[in-house]
């Protein structure tokens, strides 16, 4: 079945610990997206991918980095310099929208929790 | 200032009634979609409808339907015959320049819950 897998589903990190979180989808969708979740909280933007090398910062990209070398993997690192990382990340995507409606609705995977240990 | 605002932290309803989230915008653009979302305890993200800035008619999904009041700028969510599985977290959220691949901006959420 296509969609977007997020691993691991749960993760801890240690301080001064660089992280990686990992995002692949089977849905051939040009955009890819890292948003966190704070409890009581809406989601934030960190980092969005429009197409493979490219990627921009969103609201909160400080202490977090990204790649996008392929188009089905957009993994998100969160560095010792992100001071408060305990939160629900979720990755998400949309297709190429000079193929797909406008209208089309972000896909999400079923999301990280990072916690401090 | 906000762009997605939704007042009401938390819902109640009874099993079977009818309930309406709360959702304002704020944007300048002519061009935007309105989107709800579903988040239920496991914590994935559901999409339940979506509303574009010049659909005339107002969306409907099953027991889902958008009370779209362009002037006012609100995108009320209106569940009908709510049932005890509707008990989550609801999203609304909102892409401006309505092109596809803009990332999509979030309010804080409505958490309701479902009464037997």
């Amino acid at each position: 079945d296509g969609g977007i897998t997020q691993s691991p589903k749960y993760l801890f990190r240690k301080e001064g610990q660089n992280v990686t979180l990992s995002c692949e989808q089977n849905l051939n969708h040009d955009a890819m997206y890292w948003y966190r979740q704070d409890p009581g909280q809406g989601l934030r933007l960190i980092y969005y991918s429009q197409i493979v090398n490219d990627f921009q910062k969103g609201d909160i990209a400080e202490g977090y980095s990204v790649s996008r070398e392929k188009k089905e993997s957009f993994p998100l690192t969160v560095t010792s310099a992100q001071k408060n990382p305990t939160a629900f990340y979720l990755c998400a995507s949309t297709p190429n929208p000079a193929r797909d409606r406008e209208n089309q609705p972000q896909h999400f995977g079923d999301g990280t929790r990072l916690s401090i240990l | 200032a906000q762009k997605i605002t939704q007042t009401q932290p938390g819902m109640f309803v009874q099993e079977k009634e009818a309930v309406t989230l709360d959702c304002t915008y704020d944007t300048s653009d002519q061009s935007y979609g309105l989107f709800w979302y579903k988040q239920p305890s496991s914590g994935e993200m559901i999409f339940l409808i979506y509303q574009g800035s010049y659909d005339e008619q107002n969306a409907t999904e099953g027991r889902y339907s958008l009370n779209f009041q362009k002037a006012r700028k609100s995108a009320n969510l209106v569940i009908s015959a709510s049932q005890l599985g509707d008990s989550a977290m609801y999203f609304c959220a909102m892409r401006e320049r309505n092109s596809g691949n803009t990332p999509l901006v979030f309010g804080k959420g409505t958490r309701l819950s479902v009464i037997a």
